[in-house]
């Protein structure tokens, strides 16, 4: 059973628009949400996280949203670039008091995202 | 400062055969994991080390080993590889263990074939 789920395995976006990449979870117990972005050949590189006590988070061009009542998060990147083209896993960890495990970053299947020009 | 390093870059290994994959971090880092990605798959969890001195099993421990040789290497280790360990192995590191939003930084990945 898939407790972070990102159900759409590509997303193709024009240049210059908003590019808008969405995950689901599971997990109630959740507490952090972090999204990682994965270019071929290459690790993963952490790109902007949110609190479970939160609902929106900024970085740049880069925001998160968190619907907890949904268990549901976005990541919106305005304006897309082509250099954005790359694959996002979204990620959430469970703190050890909600009877987590430390080490466990849960991931996603990701979503590949193109930018045309 | 080259962040987390990892080698070999690629292996082919046989059915039975054994191997260990390095992971060193320059970051000062507390904590050290490692993740297996198979095709149209997250990453998961195989096992992480706290602090150095430390390890624990992750979601996919079966099959592999490892050391937490001091503060900077984590290595793992294949005892008797198996054509279901033929993945893309992460490192990655963080100053302290991931819960609570602490990023974790990750390695360019060993890409390993078992035939």
């Amino acid at each position: 059973d898939q407790q972070v789920k990102q159900n759409s395995p590509s997303l193709s976006v024009q240049e210059g628009r908003i590019s808008i990449l969405n995950c689901d979870y599971t997990n109630s117990m959740f507490d952090y949400f972090l999204w990682y972005k994965k270019y071929p050949a290459e690790g993963p590189t952490f790109l902007i996280s949110i609190s479970s006590i939160k609902d929106k988070n900024e970085d740049g061009r880069f925001t998160v949203f968190l619907n907890k009542s949904a268990k549901h998060l976005s990541l919106h990147i305005v304006p897309s670039q082509p250099g954005d083209s790359a694959v996002y896993f979204c990620a959430a960890s469970q703190g050890v008091r909600y009877g987590g495990s430390q080490g466990n970053l849960i991931f996603g299947k990701g979503t590949k995202l193109s930018v045309k020009p | 400062n080259a962040g987390v390093t990892q080698t070999p870059k690629f292996q082919v290994l046989k059915t039975g055969q054994s191997m260990t994959l390095q992971c060193a971090q320059d970051m000062n880092h507390n904590s050290m994991y490692w993740y297996r990605q198979d095709p149209g798959m997250g990453l998961r969890l195989i096992y992480y080390s706290a602090s150095e001195g430390t390890t624990d099993k992750g979601e996919v421990p079966n099959g592999y080993n490892v050391s937490r040789l001091n503060k900077r290497e984590f290595s793992l280790r294949l005892e008797s590889a198996a054509p279901s360990q033929t993945s893309v192995y992460f490192c990655a590191s963080s100053l302290r263990l991931a819960a609570g939003g602490n990023e974790q930084f990750f390695g360019p990945g060993t890409r390993l074939t078992v035939l």
